[in-house]
């Protein structure tokens, strides 16, 4: 199986900072990875899907880079509505698998 | 608008059965795989099967191989899941999810609010 390592684990920041979450695979996906966003009691939504493309509805300020084995998720300025946990998946094999989710707290 | 609608969650016994369904609307059901995740209380996620299409490709987790059946009925935009032999460790909120391409070789471009699962006697 391939295994998603995230990190940091958790993290805080104020309104307006600029955050960086990385996503390591144990194995070559190339860009066969989706960010996803998850507030408390909510259902998972799609934010980054091939490494970099952002999904429909989505703002502008998330991006996604990286392909293989490293990637990054980054919110340009962070706003009040995304202080979520956030995870990373990959589809490129069998199992699919997630990260363990990178949670952002408001400093 | 994609809607994705789960149901049939609840209290079941250790060994016990339960199935689950995701109504569809919004989309052409038929042309998209449909995808199975579950998080269990103050976790994280983890998939757990899905199903192309047509309904004759599907995969599994090997937590739930030989235990777990997924299905769907294309002409009532719904798909299942059949969870025999239940364990306290299947205990999840459990996530209908679209796939964006007809095979399951995509992205979860859509989820549904999740139904609640527990096993315990």
């Amino acid at each position: 199986d391939i295994q998603m390592t995230q990190s940091p684990s958790s993290l805080s920041a104020s309104v307006g900072d600029r955050v960086t979450i990385t996503c390591r695979a144990s194995q070559g996906i190339n860009y066969f990875l989706a960010w996803f966003q998850q507030k408390p009691g909510k259902a998972p939504k799609s934010l980054i899907y091939a490494a970099s493309r952002l999904q429909s509805g989505v703002p502008s300020r998330f991006s996604g880079s990286g392909s293989g084995t490293d990637f990054t998720l980054t919110i340009s300025s962070l706003q009040p509505e995304d202080f979520a946990t956030y995870y990373c998946q990959q589809y490129h094999s069998y199992p699919r698998t997630f990260g363990q989710g990178t949670k952002v707290e408001i400093k | 608008e994609v809607q994705l609608v789960e149901s049939g969650g609840g209290l079941v016994q250790p060994g016990g059965s339960l199935r689950l369904s995701c109504a569809a609307s919004g989309f052409t059901f038929s042309n998209y795989a449909m995808s199975w995740i579950r998080q269990a209380p103050g976790k994280g996620l983890e998939w757990v099967s899905d199903i192309s299409g047509s309904g004759s490709s599907t995969n599994y987790a090997d937590s739930v191989k030989g235990r777990f059946t997924i299905s769907r009925d294309n002409s009532k935009n719904t798909q299942y899941l059949q969870m025999n032999s239940l364990r306290a460790e299947d205990t999840a909120v459990y996530y209908c999810a679209k796939n964006e391409n007809y095979y399951g070789s995509g992205n979860f471009d859509y989820w549904g609010q999740g139904t609640l699962v527990t096993v315990s006697s």
